[in-house]
Parts: structure tokens; C-alpha cells; sequence
């Protein structure tokens, strides 16, 4: 039962390189999202999607971009990375949007660090 | 002010111990609330949704306060194994505004 995926795990980026952090999700939910998570900080949300070919951005969403071509997944990419961007990412999702009472599936994370 | 506030913690306890944890919210117009368990380096999983009449699971009890604008969540019989950072989470209707608190680190000692 794979639920979120997201990969990789761990990545060191230099300044000014670009990647993408992969999300995919196996449970046919129309809702996924991006957040990021600073040390001792809360979850913030940089993109969401509420079904295939339909993005939005939320709270801290420059220097990030998303699409969302399939229903199961939603990659995220950096562009030109900055230290600023080092944190740890979760990619979620969820059948109905959250104000339902339905739960968020997270996945388990990747820490991406720019050097 | 922030959208969602928590206790700063950390809050270090005995096992068996009884530990409470507030979160206040500023957005009147809130409609969902949940408290989230995240383990050290893990992923946010839902510890329990929070509603208007309170609501237990366990050991855990929840309670909703409208009028004041806080949520607490209250642990009884503290166990090892329930230490980790408890996250409130509050969203006011749709996907974007799901936000959460900046969390409250729970250790429980032996």
C-alpha cells in the first residue's frame, strides 16, 4: 500500500542548479499539494492542485513551479535554486478538500539542501 | 500575529504523566481543525480531528472553543512512544488555507 511517494529523499544542490522533486500518489485523490517545513517552523504550502491540469499557488510559491498532467502525479521543480530554498518538502494529498474532515496523506519527505 | 499559535514547549514529562497542549487561531471564520503527530524526521499523520462537542480517542481527549478561539489537546498515562512534535492545524475552507502551527515537542522520560 504505496499511498505518497515522493523522491529523492535526500539531494545537495549548488546555487543556481535546478531539480525536481518527483510526488506520485496511488489512492485516485483529486487533491494534492506541496509544502515545506523549516526547522521549527510549521508546514507551509507552496502549490496545490485540485485535479489534473488545474494548479494554484499558495503561501511561498516563487521560485518553485508544479504541473500536474495525470491525476496521480505532481512534480515540483526548482528552477535556480537558493540557500533560501533549503528545507525539508512533503508532497500530500487528499481526496476532498481538507475542510470535509477528510485526512491529508503526507509522504515521508525529502531534505534538500543548496550549497 | 500568527495565523495559528502554539504552546512553545518543549514540554518534558514523566511517563504516566497528564500533559496539555493550546493552539489559538485567528481566523473567525475557521471551519476545520485537526491535531497532527509528526515523529523526529518524519511525515505529519492525523492524531485526531477536533470537534465542536469534543471528541476522545484513547487517551487522548480534544476540545474546540469557539468563542475563544483555541483548541487544546489533552494526553493522559503519557507513554514513551508519544513523544513527538503535536501539530495544530486549522483550515478555514479551502485547500490554500490550510494552515498549520509551528508545532510543541513532547518528551516523555522514563
Amino acid at each position: 500500500n504505496a499511498g505518497v511517494t515522493q523522491t529523492p529523499k535526500f539531494r545537495i544542490l549548488k546555487i543556481g542548479q535546478s531539480m525536481t522533486l518527483q510526488c506520485t500518489q496511488d489512492m485516485n485523490h483529486n487533491y494534492m499539494y506541496w509544502y515545506r517545513q523549516d526547522p521549527g517552523m510549521g508546514l507551509k504550502l507552496i502549490y496545490y492542485s485540485v485535479g489534473a491540469g488545474i494548479t494554484d499557488k499558495g503561501e511561498v510559491p516563487n521560485g518553485y513551479n508544479v504541473s500536474r498532467s495525470t491525476t496521480e502525479d505532481f512534480p515540483l521543480r526548482l528552477e535556480l535554486a537558493a540557500p533560501s530554498q533549503t528545507s525539508v518538502y512533503f508532497c500530500a494529498s487528499s481526496s476532498l478538500q481538507a475542510v470535509s474532515g477528510n485526512t491529508i496523506y503526507f509522504g515521508e519527505g525529502s531534505w534538500l539542501t543548496v550549497v | 500575529r500568527k495565523e495559528v499559535e502554539q504552546d512553545p514547549g518543549p514540554f518534558n514529562v514523566p511517563e504516566g504523566a497528564t500533559v496539555a497542549f493550546n493552539c489559538t487561531y485567528s481566523n473567525s471564520a475557521s471551519q476545520s481543525f485537526f491535531w497532527y503527530r509528526q515523529d523526529c524526521r518524519k511525515e505529519p499523520k492525523l492524531l485526531m480531528s477536533v470537534y465542536s462537542s469534543g471528541n476522545e480517542d484513547g487517551r487522548f481527549t480534544a476540545q474546540l472553543n469557539r468563542a475563544s478561539q483555541y483548541i487544546s489537546l489533552l494526553i493522559r498515562d503519557s507513554k514513551l512512544s508519544d513523544s513527538a512534535t503535536y501539530l495544530c492545524v486549522v483550515n478555514v475552507g479551502s485547500a490554500r488555507q490550510l494552515t498549520f502551527g509551528s508545532g510543541t515537542q513532547l518528551t516523555v522520560l522514563p
